[in-house]
């Protein structure tokens, strides 16, 4: 199966700059079969991005997602306070779909 | 609006089994396939299962073939798992979910059901 492996583990940031989150996988990606995911405590997982750039509904602009093969990218601009969560990637090209361990984004 | 509500989680020892239940509304059921994650506390996301849309064809993940048991009843809208030889591994919130675009990433969930498996 492939594994994804997110870095960095946490990051602190203040409201209004940006975060870059990275996620690379342990072989290539089918197509762009990569999505993001962000949970809040006691929360289920929300969709972010699939398709590594496309944004799922109702989805802010400030977020945004890039890479293919082995790479991906998202980034969160403007950071607001609400962007306090952890987030995950996950890919789908492959079976079994497996997700990343995480990156959790404290705002400060 | 779709909404997809687990329900028959709890407490149970190991070796013993368990039936998870998710409730649909809001979306025509019968049209997509259905999956199970789980997540075990303070950890990451596990894809668990599949079901296709009419019953036909399952999937598993490597960890609980032979052991769970994913199953809909369509008239129902409803999907179950059936978690047997439960082990303390298997202690998560388990979530029901699917893709609106019938694809294995997901963009609506349900609000998850804890198992906890001790003695």
């Amino acid at each position: 199966e492939i594994v994804l492996t997110q870095s960095p583990g946490t990051l602190s940031l203040s409201p209004g700059e940006r975060a870059t989150l990275s996620c690379r996988a342990s072989q290539s990606l089918s197509s762009t079969f990569l999505a993001w995911y962000q949970q809040k405590p006691g929360q289920a997982p929300r969709l972010l991005i699939y398709g590594a750039s496309s944004r799922a509904t109702g989805i802010p602009d400030r977020f945004s997602g890039s890479g293919s093969g082995t790479d991906f990218t998202l980034t969160i601009r403007r950071l607001e306070p609400e962007d306090s969560a952890v987030y995950f990637c996950q890919q789908y090209g492959s079976s079994p779909p497996t997700f990343g361990q995480g990156t959790k984004v404290e705002i400060k | 609006q779709v909404q997809l509500v687990e329900s028959g989680g709890g407490v149970v020892q190991p070796g013993r089994s368990l039936r998870l239940s998710c409730a649909a509304s809001g979306f025509t059921f019968s049209s997509y396939g259905m999956h199970w994650l789980r997540q075990a506390p303070g950890k990451g996301l596990e894809w668990v299962a599949v079901i296709s849309y009419d019953g036909s064809g399952t999937d598993y993940t490597d960890s609980v073939k032979g052991r769970f048991t994913i199953s809909r009843d369509n008239s129902k809208s409803t999907l179950f798992l059936q978690v047997n030889s439960l082990r303390e591994e298997d202690t998560a919130i388990y979530y029901c979910a699917f893709c609106r675009r019938n694809n294995y990433y997901f963009d609506c969930w349900g609000q998850g059901v804890l198992v906890t498996v001790s003695s």
